[in-house]
């Protein structure tokens, strides 16, 4: 089955500093991906979709300049947290559809990412 | 609004049955998602319903009901590594998916 690939597993850093996650569609091309970021026992949040070669969609309530999107390649989408505060801290994951599939394809998500802001 | 409505955690014996259902008000509808997420992991897709009725694939079963709203995820034969959180998703007509907060299933030997 597709596989979507996303890194780092874990990332510790300062606060004030960015870190920037990668996700990567391994075996089909993206043209959307989804990031979302989950605190401890609650639901995924959907933070912003993100287009290949166009802006980033993002949902209500989440910061632009905050969270940078960059969807620079088909297989390529890069989350960057600027500025991160302890707050931001939390477990951050990409999801994609083969397009192949359509949009009610089964949504495979990356390994996720968890970014602990000291 | 949308929103996705599902129990908070369950408990069940290793070897038996559970019922873990969904309601779900969403503007349109294209189906209905279940995912299986263990502690620290992205979630796996299990199953996807757009019609009423019941899917089966091995151990778990899906139903879906589009005139109540509603869905559940059955799992038999239950094991340890079952012990997880299963996420209920509904796609509203956007194909965008709202999800639940997620049901922790707890197994006991």
């Amino acid at each position: 089955g597709a596989v979507v690939s996303q890194h780092p597993s874990w990332v510790i850093c300062k606060s004030g500093t960015s870190v920037k996650i990668e996700c990567r569609s391994l075996d089909f091309q993206a043209t959307t991906m989804f990031w979302y970021r989950q605190f401890p026992k609650q639901s995924l949040m959907l933070m912003a979709t993100s287009n290949e070669g166009s802006k980033a969609t993002y949902e209500q309530g989440v910061e632009k300049d905050k969270f940078l999107i960059n969807h620079a390649s088909l297989t390529l989408s890069t989350l960057t947290v600027t500025s991160a505060h302890p707050e931001d801290s939390s477990f951050y994951i990409c999801s994609a559809r083969d397009p192949r599939e359509g949009d009610t394809g089964e949504l495979f998500f990356g390994e996720g990412s968890r970014l602990t802001v000291l | 609004g949308q929103n996705i409505d599902q129990p908070t955690e369950m408990t069940a014996t290793e070897g038996a049955i559970v019922q873990i259902n969904c309601t779900y008000q969403t503007s349109g509808f294209n189906g209905l998602f279940w995912y299986q997420q263990h502690a620290g992991e992205a979630p796996t897709f299990l199953s996807y319903n757009v019609l009423d009725g019941l899917e089966e694939k091995g151990r778990f079963s899906s139903f879906l009901s589009r005139s109540k709203g509603y869905s559940y995820l059955l799992l038999k034969e239950l094991q340890m590594k079952d012990s997880a959180s299963y996420l209920c998703a509904a796609a509203d007509s956007n194909y965008q998916l709202i999800w639940g907060a997620g049901t922790k299933l707890i197994i006991k030997p």
